[in-house]
């Protein structure tokens, strides 16, 4: 059965802080997509960025960058100076592509970041 | 600008009453999956389908919970009859039927069984 932690329930910051969310993951599969999710106050669940398990080269796009090590089943986030517009829920999911697409999902219980000025 | 969409956005309802959540995915996508958020579970996968067949359901009380998905353009999930514990935000999402890929969701509907 694949599994998704994020044992971080919440994590508040003052804004220009760097802040790391954890997720860590099991599953059988040799292949998977890992997947970040941020659900502002607004409620709708915003795609930040999909990884191929093969593919374990860091990631960075502005101010989020991402750290995937297979040897750890981790792919963690990090917001570099974090903006009170980062506050949000953080979700990581697994992917179950036996269905054949990787949107099938299995979260993680979300962080809660809530960035203060 | 291509989106998930799903009626009604909220949804307030005596327990007993059925309630029918209506999602219409991303023209071209073709599969559909229905998830429920709630503070104690999380978020969880209820059903999916496939080129409109349902290929796993096993997430869904199947003595009240129905979905279905009568033609392309829509997806439905069906309550009959609504309990409290049912009170929770519902999304639906499409994607395309290939492996790298994510889900596109939708805003949700709030429902709140009284």
């Amino acid at each position: 059965a694949q599994k998704v932690t994020q044992a971080q329930t919440e994590i508040s910051v003052v804004e220009k802080e760097d802040v790391t969310l954890d997720c860590v993951y099991e599953t059988r599969d040799t292949t998977y997509y890992l997947f970040w999710y941020k659900q502002p106050p607004s409620g709708e669940l915003v795609f930040l960025i999909r990884r191929n398990s093969f593919d374990e080269q860091n990631e960075i796009s502005g101010r989020y960058s991402w750290n995937f090590q297979k040897s750890t089943s981790s792919f963690n986030f990090t917001i570099t100076a974090s903006q009170v517009v980062d506050s949000a829920v953080y979700f990581c999911a697994l992917s179950d592509i036996n269905t054949g697409t990787a949107s099938k999902l299995t979260f993680g219980t979300g962080t809660r970041l809530q960035v203060t000025l | 600008d291509a989106r998930v969409t799903q009626t009604p956005r909220h949804k307030v309802t005596e327990m007993g009453q059925e309630v029918t959540m209506r999602c219409q995915p991303i023209l071209g996508h073709n599969t559909v999956f229905w998830y429920r958020q709630t503070m104690m579970q999380g978020l969880e996968l209820l059903a999916y389908f496939r080129n409109r067949a349902p290929l796993d359901d096993s997430g869904m009380p199947k003595d009240r919970f129905s979905a279905e998905m009568p033609d392309a353009t829509l997806a439905t999930l069906k309550i009959q009859p609504s309990e409290p514990r049912d009170s929770a935000v519902y999304f639906c999402a499409s994607g395309p039927d290939r492996e790298n890929t994510e889900a596109f969701f939708g805003q949700g509907t709030r429902l709140t069984v009284v």
